[in-house]
């Protein structure tokens, strides 16, 4: 039982290149959220899903595109990378029961835009 | 919106003495909160959570409290150990859509040990 993996753990971009960041979760969770870290700062929600073939936006969405095509697996797209989203990603999963809101966390991929 | 923030960035503690990190909630209505620990290089793990109807829950060598009335929650490490050194986080949720909730971080606590 791995929890969340995440790839690749590292990624250095040019301005306007594109990239896809990989989370996987085999603990057969319906939620998964990503979420980015800054400098001084907390985790802020970038895209969240909700189930296989759902996404919807979170805080921080602008720039960013997802998907859930298969209920493991949650994909971040950067389709023009700019600096400003030079960041550390975290990719997150929960299982849906009421009542608490227990999210497990991947090791994160840190990504420098040039 | 809701915030949540944290008392002080920085914290220095001797081995073996008792740690408190302080966090402070803006919004009335959150009803769950949770501490994470972020180790160096390592994505949050979860330590603790409480509910808005407890004032208080124990772990193995945590505690958290919470103060409804001032809008304050504390994570208390007893006989803090060189492995506790970390950035400590508190969060709350609030509900996005489809029971999907966010979970909103403050700034974190840098807890460091000292020998």
């Amino acid at each position: 039982n791995a929890g969340v993996t995440q790839t690749p753990k590292f990624r250095v971009l040019k301005t306007g290149q594109s990239m896809t960041l990989l989370c996987a979760q085999d603990m057969n969770h319906e939620y998964m959220y990503w979420y980015r870290q800054d400098p001084g700062m907390g985790l802020r929600l970038i895209h969240y899903s909700v189930g296989e073939g759902t996404t919807a936006k979170g805080e921080v969405p602008d720039g960013y595109n997802v998907s859930r095509l298969k209920k493991q697996n949650f994909l971040l797209g950067l389709e023009s990378a700019a600096p400003s989203q030079t960041s550390v990603y975290f990719c997150a999963s929960r299982r849906r029961t009421s009542g608490t809101d227990t999210q497990y966390f991947g090791p994160g991929t840190r990504l420098t835009v040039l | 919106g809701e915030s949540v923030g944290l008392h002080l960035p920085t914290l220095s503690v001797q081995e073996g003495d008792n740690s408190i990190i302080n966090c402070a909630y803006s919004n009335s209505a959150s009803d769950y909160f949770i501490w994470y620990k972020q180790e160096s290089g390592k994505g949050p793990q979860f330590i603790i959570d409480i509910r808005s109807n407890m004032d208080k829950r124990q772990g193995q060598r945590v505690t958290v409290l919470l103060n409804k009335t001032v809008k304050h929650l504390s994570l208390q490490i007893a006989a803090t150990q060189p492995g506790d050194s970390a950035v400590y986080f508190c969060a709350d949720r609030a509900l996005v859509a489809q029971g999907a909730q966010k979970l909103v971080f403050g700034q974190g606590t840098r807890l460091t040990i000292n020998p």
